[in-house]
């Protein structure tokens, strides 16, 4: 079945880039057409989401992170990356990588990855 | 783009149904019927439980639906267990293409 595993530093310091990589097992990323995804949590607190990756290659973005965020795809090891410029304490959460058959619909999760600002 | 609004917390005994609101405006809930729903234990990634306002994916107990009346969606669980006791989210797909949440929900079972 399909799974995905994020990877990454769990320590950045402020006014850095955060950068992780989610990686997909189970299926090829480029195949069908999925939503890859980036949702953030911190801790005791709700549910964000960052934006996401379209299987053509467009990406779709949350408004007040848009200048910030970047995601893209490598095809060639089945992952698919977020990065974050100038990270602030306010960016420190645990962060998820998900899948969805629809733009709004997240049905694979990773486990989740800790990342923490601070310097 | 605020979240959108849930009750802090709800609660029921076992055997009881429960509700859980999620109130949004015409610009998320109230414009599209892609509102889903997401269960989350303490320590956990989020499951899906419910999607496109009152659908259950495959494996989903059927103690799970879900309803939409404007703005507002609900998720009813009926038939309450002590393994529902969880945090819950809402979801919608929001104008320009974009994901919102809910505030979340912790649901107790007494």
């Amino acid at each position: 079945q399909v799974q995905l595993q994020e990877s990454g530093p769990g320590l950045v310091k402020p006014s850095q880039t955060l950068s992780l990589t989610c990686t997909v097992s189970g299926a090829s990323i480029s195949s069908g057409s999925y939503y890859w995804n980036w949702i953030r949590q911190p801790a005791g607190k709700g549910l964000e989401w960052i934006g996401r990756l379209y299987t053509s290659g467009s990406t779709t973005y949350k408004p007040s992170l848009k200048s910030r965020v970047t995601i893209s795809v490598d095809t060639s090891k089945n992952q698919f990356s977020l990065k974050l410029t100038s990270v602030t304490a306010a960016d420190t959460a645990m962060y998820y990588c998900a899948r969805g058959e629809s733009p709004d619909v997240f049905d694979i999760w990773g486990q989740g990855t800790m990342v923490t600002v601070s310097s | 783009q605020s979240a959108l609004t849930q009750p802090a917390s709800v609660s029921g005994s076992p055997g009881q149904s429960i509700t859980i609101s999620c109130t949004g405006t015409s610009s998320d809930v109230g414009g599209y019927n892609y509102v889903s729903w997401y269960q989350q234990h303490p320590g956990k990634a989020p499951k899906l439980m419910i999607y496109d306002v009152n659908h259950r994916p495959s494996g989903v107990s059927i103690r799970f639906s879900g309803s939409k009346s404007g703005d507002t969606a609900s998720l009813t669980i009926s038939g309450l267990q002590a393994e529902d006791e969880a945090d819950y989210y809402c979801g919608s797909y929001a104008i320009g293409g974009t994901q919102i949440f809910g505030t979340g929900t912790k649901v107790t079972v007494l």
